[in-house]
């Protein structure tokens, strides 16, 4: 089992469009856990942490749940501009290595006009 | 935060050769990282890049390799030596704390002919 697994995509929407991405985990240890995004050929940046209480930024709503291993994004009013890969990220922070992430293979967003 | 700058951005290599990719952050940093990424795929660590020592390889990669340096807090090279086609591939280094998410350069493309 792959230790961070993502929908598979892609996901091709319409503007305006609410869009949920899923991620799991396999390490019940896991300590922190984070959305990238990621452009054509760019670097990944961060979009946001996830808490465990849930947390929302803008449009963007992030939630976690420890016990099912289980962590999602919510997009809503999908812009043009959202379209990017989304990267689930993990961090397994074992040993003296505590910056160790474990990146999702990533979903592929595509919002059309 | 804080700013990351990588160089070269990009770099056609014959095989054998080897290249070394330079990481410059703008202040002190208590971590770095080396990532690679190959075409289709998510990020895989290479390493943990630590000041004034050796730095800690992850399953799969050898000193040998990719050699890694990081004299101070601000800078870290990694080499990749003896390249061969199966070395193409986007190269980033990271920056971080534990726990707390880590921030990207934006990557050194890598072909070898």
């Amino acid at each position: 089992r792959k230790e961070v697994e993502q929908d598979p995509g892609p996901f091709n929407v319409p503007e305006g469009a609410t869009v949920a991405f899923n991620c799991t985990y396999s390490n019940s240890a896991s300590q922190s856990f984070f959305w990238y995004r990621q452009d054509c050929r760019k670097e990944p940046k961060l979009l946001m942490s996830v808490y465990s209480s849930g947390n929302e930024d803008g449009r963007f709503t992030a939630q976690l749940n420890r016990a099912s291993q289980y962590i999602s994004l919510l997009i809503r009013d999908s812009k043009l501009s959202d379209s990017a890969t989304y990267l689930c990220v993990v961090n397994i922070g074992y040993g003296g290595s505590q910056g160790n992430l474990i990146f999702g293979k990533g979903t592929k967003l595509s919002v059309k006009p | 935060s804080a700013v990351i700058s990588q160089k070269p951005s990009r770099d056609i290599c014959q095989r054998g050769t080897s290249l070394t990719i330079q990481c410059q952050v703008d202040s002190q940093v208590t971590m770095m990282f080396w990532y690679r990424q190959q075409p289709g795929q998510s990020l895989t660590l290479i390493a943990t890049a630590n000041q004034g020592s050796e730095a800690t390889y992850e399953s799969g990669f050898v000193i040998d390799k990719f050699p890694i340096s990081r004299p101070n807090l601000t800078f870290s090279t990694l080499t990749v030596s003896n390249m061969s086609p199966e070395d193409s591939s986007i190269y980033l280094c990271s920056v971080g704390s534990p726990n707390q998410p880590q921030h990207f350069g934006d990557g050194t493309r890598l072909s070898i002919l």
